[in-house]
Formats: C-alpha cells, sequence, structure tokens
C-alpha cells in the first residue's frame, strides 16, 4: 500500500465540483512537505497539474486547485469537463524509509 | 522543443541486466535534477531514483537500491539507469522526469515527462 492514501475513484457530472483526497503521515505532509498533483490522461504519461501545495504551472486552468492542512491535501476540479478524465496522484517527500519521494495511489475520476 | 525521450527498454531475464537512457533536449540539462518514474501494468506510480543537476548527488527507492544506479553525462544531455539483479517485479514503463528548479530532494517535483519506455522481466 501507498505511504500516502487516496480513494479509488472519484466520479462527478459535467460542470460539477468535485474534490480528491491525499491523506499522508506526520512524516510526509504532516512534517510540512510540499503536495504535488499528476494528472495521467489514458495511455500518456503525466502531466503535473499543481506544485508547491497550491501553484499552478502554466497552461493549468484555474480550475484546477490545490489545498493543504495537517497530514492531508486536497485537489479540486470545478467546472468538470468530459477531458478531465483520468488518473490522479499526489507526491510528497517523505522522511521515513519509505521516502524519500512518494507518491498516493491514485485516483481514478470518471466524468458521468 | 522542449523533450524527453527514453530508450533501452526490452525483455530480460530475471537476474539480468538493462540500461535505460534518456536523451533531453530544448534545455539547459546541467542546469536540473532529473529522475526514474515507474509504473506496472494497470498499477500506479512508483518513484525510482533521481539524481541533482550540478553536484550529481543520487537518491532511490528502498526497492531498487543496492541494484539500480542512475547517472548522468552532462556532455551529452543524458540520463541513465543501469539496472541489474532484476526481478520480475520490476516490470513496468520506465519514465524519465526532469525536476524544474536546483533544489534539495525535499521540494523534488516533476514538470516535464517522457513518454516512456517499456521493461518486462520474465523467463
Amino acid at each position: 500500500q501507498s505511504v500516502l492514501t487516496q480513494p479509488p475513484s472519484v466520479s462527478g457530472a459535467p460542470g460539477q465540483r468535485v474534490t480528491i483526497s491525499c491523506t499522508g503521515s506526520s512524516s510526509n505532509i504532516g512534517a510540512g512537505y510540499d503536495v504535488q498533483w499528476y494528472q495521467q490522461l489514458p495511455g500518456t504519461a503525466p502531466k503535473l497539474l499543481i506544485y508547491g501545495n497550491n501553484n499552478r504551472p502554466s497552461g493549468v486552468p484555474d480550475r484546477v486547485s490545490g489545498s493543504k492542512s495537517g497530514t492531508s491535501a486536497s485537489l479540486a476540479i470545478t467546472g468538470l469537463q468530459a477531458e478531465d478524465e483520468a488518473d490522479y496522484y499526489c507526491q510528497s517527500y517523505d522522511n521515513s524509509l519509505s521516502g524519500p519521494v512518494v507518491f498516493g495511489g491514485g485516483t481514478k475520476l470518471t466524468v458521468l | 522543443e522542449v523533450q524527453l525521450l527514453e530508450s533501452g527498454g526490452g525483455l530480460v531475464q530475471p537476474g539480468g541486466s538493462l540500461r535505460l537512457s534518456c536523451a533531453a533536449s530544448g534545455f539547459t540539462f546541467s542546469r536540473y535534477g532529473m529522475s526514474w518514474v515507474r509504473q506496472a501494468p494497470g498499477k500506479g506510480l512508483e518513484w525510482v531514483s533521481g539524481i541533482s543537476g550540478s553536484v550529481g548527488s543520487t537518491h532511490y527507492a528502498a526497492s531498487v537500491k543496492g541494484r539500480f544506479t542512475i547517472s548522468r553525462d552532462n556532455s551529452k544531455n543524458t540520463l541513465y539507469l543501469q539496472m541489474s539483479s532484476l526481478r520480475v517485479e520490476d516490470t513496468a514503463v520506465y519514465y524519465c522526469a526532469k525536476i524544474p528548479a536546483a533544489t534539495t530532494v525535499h521540494y523534488w517535483n516533476f514538470d516535464l515527462w517522457g513518454r516512456g519506455t517499456l521493461v518486462t522481466v520474465s523467463s
């Protein structure tokens, strides 16, 4: 099992808002390390969506946002579109033997 | 165009060795740290190894430490992953990824990815 825990799947209708959680511990998110989020469309390489907890790289729409609190982080997507259907992964640093770089297990987002 | 292109994947028997390469173009390769991330068939992402840009300090996941070696040739803009004592569980698509700033491993994230190369370990 992954050091960072994500729900296996979430879903939402077009136009709705969905959130994906990423739960860690005192050796990673809870220790203050940054969280990143990646989107992986079917059959393609991952793409950086959020870095440093809540920063969007150039080209990522502002309907995508990230937040962090305590030992958890969340990715929110508003105005859901069919093209958002993908796998999403959180990533952070871990100061235990599980690290140093750790990913969540991934969440499949289905647009209904 | 900024891009990463992996090569060297293939079929190898358990216990065998393989060397992956990642050719970088469109940016000053020596300035940036680089990493390898793998994805087993139908599974999630797993970080494998990383190397800093200038000093060349290296880091490994526990699952590959002692078996895999990451290196880089800044004169050739190329990243390598030497894999030995390969196991069936090493079967995966291996992605090369760029780290966007000259930071320590505590702040690593990956802003550019290659398309990946498939490594299959099977008898």
